[in-house]
């Protein structure tokens, strides 16, 4: 079945440090791809999404580029804050029985230090 | 407009006993969804509901887990008898229809840890 693959946490930056978290994934067809973020005690937020190849995404700073040639949808922000502390969950879906649910990978805790 | 909302926000059991999580999706959305996160892991789907209906219970790990939705409204996921492996985060989501283009919402979840 489908499957996502991010880099393995935790992940520690200074504030106002570049950021990349990588994520690849394996999937039949041509999935949407997610980012969400959990930051603490709160519930799953979608942060962005790309729905085909070469789109990008964007949100608070944050972006990612659906790249089909290497599987890949890495998360980049150029400069962190401290606010940007949470777990990040890269996600596809995939379709099942004519509805969308959603291939997770393992989640990375990110920490930023002021 | 209300989110999802879950609960207990904490539960704490001893293996052997018995757990109700309960889900309250966002009022009008037909289409509910459980996912949990087990031992820092991947989030995984366990079911999904049409109204009071269970479309896709692939995800169940096995017969241990009874989710119900009566009335199509809120859902409670039983764990009976409840093994150390169950403890985890579980999540419940709901949209109104069955695609992203209508949205997806997550509640904070259910943090179930069994000792």
């Amino acid at each position: 079945g489908d499957s996502v693959t991010q880099m393995e946490g935790p992940v520690t930056l200074s504030e106002e440090a570049f950021l990349t978290i990588n994520c690849t994934y394996t999937a039949t067809g041509y999935p949407s791809l997610f980012w969400y973020v959990q930051y603490p005690g709160e519930g799953l937020q979608l942060l962005l999404k790309a729905t085909k190849a070469d789109d990008k995404g964007s949100n608070k700073g944050f972006e990612a580029t659906y790249r089909k040639e290497t599987t890949s949808f890495h998360l980049e922000k150029g400069s962190v804050q401290v606010s940007d502390s949470a777990v990040y969950f890269c996600a596809l879906s995939e379709i099942i029985q004519g509805a969308q649910k959603l291939v997770f990978g393992q989640g990375t805790r990110l920490t930023i230090n002021p | 407009e209300a989110g999802v909302t879950q609960f207990p926000s904490h539960s704490v059991i001893e293996k052997g006993q018995t757990v109700t999580l309960r889900c309250d999706p966002i009022s009008g959305h037909d289409n509910l969804y459980w996912y949990r996160r087990v031992m820092g892991k991947e989030i995984k789907f366990l079911l999904h509901f049409v109204k009071e209906s269970k479309q896709d219970e692939s995800g169940m790990p096995n017969n241990r887990f009874l989710a119900e939705r009566t009335g199509g409204t809120y859902s409670t996921l039983k764990v009976q008898p409840a093994e150390l492996e169950d403890s985890g985060v579980y999540f419940c989501a709901s949209s109104h229809g069955q695609g992203f283009a209508y949205g997806y919402t997550f509640g904070s979840g259910t943090r179930l840890t069994v000792v």
